[in-house]
């Protein structure tokens, strides 16, 4: 029973790259979100999907790209990556309005250096 | 906007003492609340929710709509309590509900 998985776990990543965190659900939930979380701020949300095809913003959205294009799929880009940047991320997903139960994957550690 | 505040970073209480965290929530319309829990080295899960109003490792909840809170409560509290807990909330969103967090709070429990 997968649920949902995230890769990599770690990544250091230099100033300017670009890198692309994998998420992946095989409990063909509508919902999925990426969530990033820094000590004393809590989590906070970047994007979220209610479907393949739909993506909306979150609170923190600026640096982040996402695409819905699978059910399954939520990956979440970083293009010029910045110090900022530097903080745990994870993603989440559930089946939708009504069945709020959301379920994450482990985290991604990213380091921006 | 959606927003949810838990004014303490951190909780330290006694084995056997009661324990109260607090959230305060932001929201228009009619929203979900629940609260997650992170216990170290292991994902984020759901621990209870305020549709539900169960009763869950003896952890209760209820929400106050007149003072916009959910403050997560227990009578006496456990070593194995020790996490950190999250308050969310869920509500509409342009496309559909978005599930947002508060800060956190650290529980410590000591023997």
């Amino acid at each position: 029973n997968a649920g949902v998985t995230q890769t990599p776990k770690f990544r250091i990543l230099k100033i300017g790259q670009s890198m692309t965190l994998q998420c992946t659900q095989d409990m063909n939930h509508n919902y999925m979100y990426w969530y990033r979380q820094d000590p004393g701020m809590g989590l906070k949300l970047i994007y979220y999907s209610v479907g393949a095809g739909i993506t909306d913003k979150g609170e923190v959205p600026n640096g982040y790209n996402v695409s819905r294009s699978t059910t399954e799929d939520f990956p979440l880009r970083l293009e010029l990556a910045a110090p900022s940047q530097t903080s745990v991320y994870f993603c989440a997903s559930n089946r939708g309005q009504g069945y709020t139960e959301a379920f994450f994957g482990q985290g991604t550690r990213l380091t921006v250096v | 906007a959606q927003r949810v505040t838990q004014p303490e970073k951190l909780l330290s209480v006694f084995k056997g003492a009661p324990v109260e965290l607090k959230c305060n929530y932001s929201y228009s319309g009619s929203p979900e609340l629940f609260w997650y829990v992170q216990y170290s080295r292991q994902r984020l899960q759901l621990l209870l929710r305020h549709i539900s109003r169960e009763s869950i490792k003896g952890f209760t909840a209820d929400l106050n709509k007149g003072e916009t809170s959910f403050h997560l409560k227990k009578p006496f509290a456990q070593e194995e309590d020790s996490a950190m807990y999250y308050c969310a909330l869920s509500g509409a969103g342009e496309y559909g509900n978005k599930l947002v967090f508060g800060a956190g709070t650290i529980l410590r429990v000591k023997s």
